[in-house]
């Protein structure tokens, strides 16, 4: 079945850690974009590729980081300088970066900071 | 600059009632796409609908319809015969044609309950 797996599910950081939330995607899709949502918000968007070996940083981006090195995969990377970590944290993808195309998301990521 | 406003925090309704979920979007583009999703207490986003600027036909699915309407730039949903089932938070969303790329705009969400 084609679709997008995040893991793990939940996940629990001490202050002063990175931690990295994992996205795989079997749709070949071109794009892929990390999302954050807070309790009683919508999503913002934290970065975007579009394409292999190229993204972009999106609202949010400071305290956060990522990379492209294989079109299924769009790892995160919560480092110690964002400063309220403690969210739920989407993946998307969509055919292609144009920005028009359905975004598919998927399980989540919940993060919390002890 | 875009905003969607979903001015509905939370609806509770019981079973078998008809429920309009309200979306209103601002942009300055004459090309763009609209998007409902479903969040189930699960946390996935579940995609529902995607209409374009274009395209003002209202559209049916099942229990579900959508009414598109530019002159108020609204786009409302609507669950016919609601069931215990619809509960969940559902997002209005909005993206332009930007060739830079860019993601979607969504609104802060209305939480649906329904009970039996």
């Amino acid at each position: 079945d084609g679709g997008i797996t995040q893991s793990p599910k939940y996940l629990f950081r001490k202050e002063g850690q990175n931690v990295t939330l994992s996205c795989e995607q079997n749709l070949n899709h071109d794009a892929m974009y990390w999302y954050r949502q807070d309790p009683g918000q919508g999503l913002r968007l934290i970065y975007y590729s579009q394409i292999v070996n190229d993204f972009q940083k999106g609202d949010i981006a400071e305290g956060y980081s990522v990379s492209r090195e294989k079109k299924e995969s769009f790892p995160l990377t919560v480092t110690s300088a964002q400063k309220n970590p403690t969210a739920f944290y989407l993946c998307a993808s969509s055919i292609s970066g144009g920005g028009t195309d359905t975004q598919y998301f998927g399980p989540g990521t919940r993060l919390t900071v002890l | 600059a875009q905003k969607v406003t979903q001015a509905q925090t939370e609806i509770s309704v019981v079973e078998k009632e008809d429920v309009t979920l309200d979306c209103v979007y601002e942009t300055r583009d004459t090309t763009y796409y609209l998007f409902w999703y479903k969040q189930p207490p699960s946390g996935e986003l579940v995609f529902l609908i995607r209409r374009n600027s274009f395209d003002e036909q209202n559209e049916i699915s099942g229990r579900y319809s959508w009414n598109f309407q530019k002159s108020t730039s609204s786009f409302n949903f609507t669950i016919t015969a609601s069931q215990v089932v619809d509960s969940a938070v559902y997002f209005c969303a909005l993206s332009e044609l930007n060739q830079a790329g860019t993601a979607l705009i969504f609104g802060k969400g209305t939480t649906l309950s329904v009970s039996s």
